[in-house]
C-alpha cells in the first residue's frame, strides 16, 4: 500500500522568509497529491492540491511542485506570515473514485514576527 | 452553506464501553469518510461510505463499525474501547464518486475521544 514520507518535521522561519516542505510517496500509481493546514485544535483544512499529469501548481503565496520520477512533492510557501503558524500535511492517494488519502506526519511550521 | 458537522466535540469513556459519534456532510455532499487521528499524528483512513455503503475500508479492526443513513450522514462505532482508541476523530465529506470533485475532502473539526 501507499506510504508518505514528511520532513522536516518542524520547521522556524522569520517572517517574510519562504518555508519548503517536502514528501515522498511510494505507490507510483498515485495521482493526487493535497496539502492541508492544521491550526490548534482546528480541522485540516484543503489549501491547494495537484494532480499527476500536472508539475506545478501556484495559489498567490502558496506552491506545490511534482516530481513523479522521483516521487517527491513539495509545498513552497512565500513571504512567510505569523498566520501561516500551523502543521501542515501533505497526503497522496490513487484517486479510483473512492478517495483514500495516506498523509505524512506533518510539518510544524512556526514563523516569528 | 454548512460545512462538514460533527458531534459530540468531546468524549469520554472507560475501557470495555462502546461510544458512537455522529457527522453531517457539507451541503451537496454525499460521500463520508472516517479518519482517526492521534496526538502528533497524520490522519489515519478508518472507512469510506457511499449510497449507504461502506466501500473502502483501512486497517482497522471489525470493532470499528459505521453506517450511513439515506440523508447522506454517517455513524461511526467503537466497541469494546482500548486505551489506544483515545485520539481525534475526523469525519471528511466529498462529493461523487468517478469524478475529479470526489477528490477534494472537506473536513469537520472532529470529535477528541478520551478513554480512561
Amino acid at each position: 500500500g501507499e506510504n508518505v514520507e514528511q520532513h522536516p518535521s518542524t520547521l522556524s522561519v522569520q517572517e517574510g522568509d519562504s518555508a519548503v516542505i517536502k514528501c515522498t510517496y511510494s505507490d507510483s500509481a498515485s495521482n493526487y497529491f493535497p496539502w492541508y493546514k492544521q491550526e490548534l485544535g482546528k480541522r485540516p483544512q484543503l489549501i491547494i492540491d495537484i494532480r499527476s499529469n500536472v508539475g506545478e501548481k501556484k495559489d498567490q503565496r502558496i506552491a506545490v511542485t511534482l516530481n513523479k520520477t522521483a516521487k517527491h512533492f513539495s509545498l513552497h510557501i512565500t513571504e512567510t506570515q505569523p498566520e501561516d503558524s500551523a502543521v501542515y500535511f501533505c497526503a497522496a492517494t490513487l484517486n479510483t473514485g473512492f478517495q483514500k488519502l495516506v498523509f505524512g506526519t506533518g510539518t510544524r511550521l512556526l514563523v516569528s514576527p | 452553506d454548512a460545512g462538514v458537522t460533527q458531534s459530540p466535540t468531546h468524549l469520554i469513556k472507560t475501557r470495555g464501553q462502546q461510544v458512537t459519534l455522529r457527522c453531517s456532510p457539507k451541503s451537496g455532499h454525499d460521500t463520508v469518510s472516517w479518519y482517526q487521528q492521534a496526538l502528533g499524528q497524520g490522519p489515519q483512513f478508518i472507512f469510506q461510505y457511499y449510497e449507504e455503503e461502506e466501500r473502502q475500508r483501512g486497517n482497522f479492526p471489525d470493532r470499528f463499525s459505521g453506517h450511513q443513513f439515506p440523508n447522506y450522514s454517517s455513524e461511526l462505532n467503537v466497541n469494546a474501547l482500548l486505551l489506544g482508541d483515545s485520539a481525534l476523530y475526523l469525519c471528511a465529506s466529498s462529493l461523487g464518486t468517478g469524478s475529479r470533485l470526489g477528490e477534494k475532502l472537506f473536513f469537520g473539526s472532529g470529535t477528541q475521544l478520551s478513554v480512561l
